[in-house]
């Protein structure tokens, strides 16, 4: 158990569509990370927020948004979705924003309709 | 452009021998290299890690080695044992700005190990 927990493990839902994506971190973790896994591709760095400050971009779409709260949680929300949007999404956290290992979450499937 | 390469999507090997696992980088910023493991239905975890000033890394059974001059890093299990089934993500650190350092992963490799 790595500590890092998230919330749905799946979701299924229709083209057009909005959903959020919820994460844990760590007990202590202040940065949070997103990834995406899609079919037969490695994790695809999205997002980074630290202590509730966005600290670094990926290739995350325009459509995709994220935020920090004060309790350290995170969500991703990702609207109008479309077919490609189906994949794995994975959270990680750690202590701070140095060479430190990230921790991940069991992920969110998320299967667009 | 993909900047982590891991060749060979899957391998194969005995019990007891050792299973190497390749994994090629093209981008000289990369600084501080990682192995996660994954099984299915869960998050990668974490294995071990090398910094670019070392050649090698050792934890039990798990040794990493880096040729800096090759870009390439290998993981290296000895004696691989039926658990140790899974993928193996390589992962590269850069610096993307401040204090932060963002991680780019390859594709993986399934590695079995046949008892």
């Amino acid at each position: 158990d790595s500590g890092v927990t998230q919330t749905p493990k799946h979701l299924i839902t229709a083209t057009g569509q909005r959903v959020t994506l919820r994460c844990s971190p760590r007990s202590g973790d202040l940065s949070v990370y997103w990834y995406q896994q899609s079919l037969d591709q490695g994790l695809q760095f999205l997002i980074q927020y630290y202590n509730g400050e966005e600290r670094a971009k990926g290739n995350i779409l325009e459509r995709f948004s994220a935020q920090q709260f004060p309790d350290l949680h995170s969500e991703l929300n990702l609207s109008s979705l479309e077919l490609g949007d189906s994949a794995l999404y994975f959270c990680a956290s750690s202590a701070g924003t140095g060479h430190q290992p990230q921790h991940f979450g069991d992920g969110t499937r998320l299967s667009i309709l | 452009d993909q900047q982590v390469k891991q060749n060979s999507p899957s391998l194969s090997v005995q019990e007891g021998r050792i299973s190497i696992l390749n994994c090629d980088y093209t981008n000289s910023m990369f600084d501080y290299f990682l192995w996660y493991k994954k099984y299915p239905a869960e998050g990668p975890t974490f294995l071990i890690s090398i910094s670019s000033i070392k050649d090698k890394n050792e934890d039990g059974r798990f040794t990493v080695f880096l040729n800096k001059s090759a870009k390439h890093l290998s993981l290296h299990i000895v004696p691989s044992q039926p658990g140790d089934s899974a993928v193996y993500f390589c992962a590269a650190s850069e610096k993307s700005g401040g204090s932060n350092y963002k991680l780019t992963f390859g594709k993986g490799t399934l590695l079995t190990v046949n008892p």
